[in-house]
C-alpha cells in the first residue's frame, strides 16, 4: 500500500517567517495530495489539496507544490501569524478517496 | 454546513469488553471512514464503506469490524477491547462531488 513520510515531525518558527512542510509518498499511482489543519483539540480539517496534473497551487498565505517525477509535495506557509500554530498532515490518495497520510508535523509559531 | 458526529467524545472500557462506536452524518455522503489517530503516527485507516452494506478493510483492520445498515450511519466494532487499542478514533465522511473528507469530534477511547 501508499507509505507516506512527512518531515519535519516539528516546526517551530519566528512570527512573520515561513515554513515549510515536506511529504514523500512512495505508490506512484496517487494522484491527489490533500493538506489538513488540527487545531488542539479539534477535529482535521482540508487546507488546501493538488491533484497530480497540477505543480503548484496557491491560497493567500498557504500553497503546495507538487514533484511527481520525484514523488514528493509540499507545504508552503508565509508570513506565519499565531493562529498558524497547529498539527498539520499531508495525505494522498488515489481515485478511491482512501488517504493515507504523514505522521504529522506540529508547527510552533512564536510571537 | 457538514455534521459528522460520534456518539461519545471520551470512553473508559475493560480489556475483554465489546465496545460500539458509532458515526451520523447528515449530507448524504457515500463513503463513510474509521480512522485511529496516535501520537507520532498520524492517521491510520481502519475501515471504509463506499455503500450501505458495503465495507473494506483499511491498513490497520485487525480487532476491528464495521458495520453500516444505513447510509448516515458507520459504527465500529471492537470484537474484544484490547489496551493496545487505546487512542484517538475519528471518523470521516467524503463526498463524492467535493474532495474533501470531513471528519467527526473524535472519540478518546481508553481500554484498562
Amino acid at each position: 500500500g501508499e507509505n507516506v513520510e512527512q518531515h519535519p515531525s516539528t516546526l517551530s518558527v519566528q512570527e512573520g517567517d515561513s515554513a515549510v512542510i515536506k511529504c514523500t509518498y512512495s505508490d506512484s499511482a496517487s494522484n491527489y495530495f490533500p493538506w489538513y489543519k488540527q487545531e488542539l483539540g479539534k477535529r482535521p480539517q482540508l487546507i488546501i489539496d493538488i491533484r497530480s496534473n497540477v505543480g503548484e497551487k496557491k491560497d493567500q498565505r498557504i500553497a503546495v507544490t507538487l514533484n511527481k517525477t520525484a514523488k514528493h509535495f509540499s507545504l508552503h506557509i508565509t508570513e506565519t501569524q499565531p493562529e498558524d500554530s497547529a498539527v498539520y498532515f499531508c495525505a494522498a490518495a488515489t481515485n478511491d478517496y482512501k488517504l493515507s497520510f504523514g505522521a504529522g508535523t506540529t508547527v510552533t509559531v512564536r510571537a | 454546513d457538514v455534521k459528522v458526529t460520534q456518539s461519545s467524545r471520551y470512553l473508559v472500557k475493560r480489556t475483554g469488553e465489546k465496545v460500539f462506536l458509532e458515526c451520523v452524518q447528515d449530507m448524504d455522503h457515500e463513503n463513510m471512514f474509521w480512522y485511529r489517530q496516535d501520537p507520532g503516527l498520524g492517521l491510520r485507516l481502519i475501515y471504509f464503506s463506499y455503500d450501505v452494506k458495503m465495507k473494506e478493510k483499511g491498513d490497520i483492520p485487525e480487532g476491528y469490524s464495521v458495520s453500516r445498515e444505513k447510509k448516515e450511519r458507520f459504527s465500529l466494532i471492537l470484537e474484544s477491547a484490547s489496551t493496545n487499542q487505546t487512542s484517538m478514533y475519528l471518523c470521516a465522511t467524503h463526498s463524492s462531488y467535493r474532495d474533501e473528507q470531513y471528519f467527526g469530534p473524535g472519540t478518546r477511547l481508553t481500554v484498562t
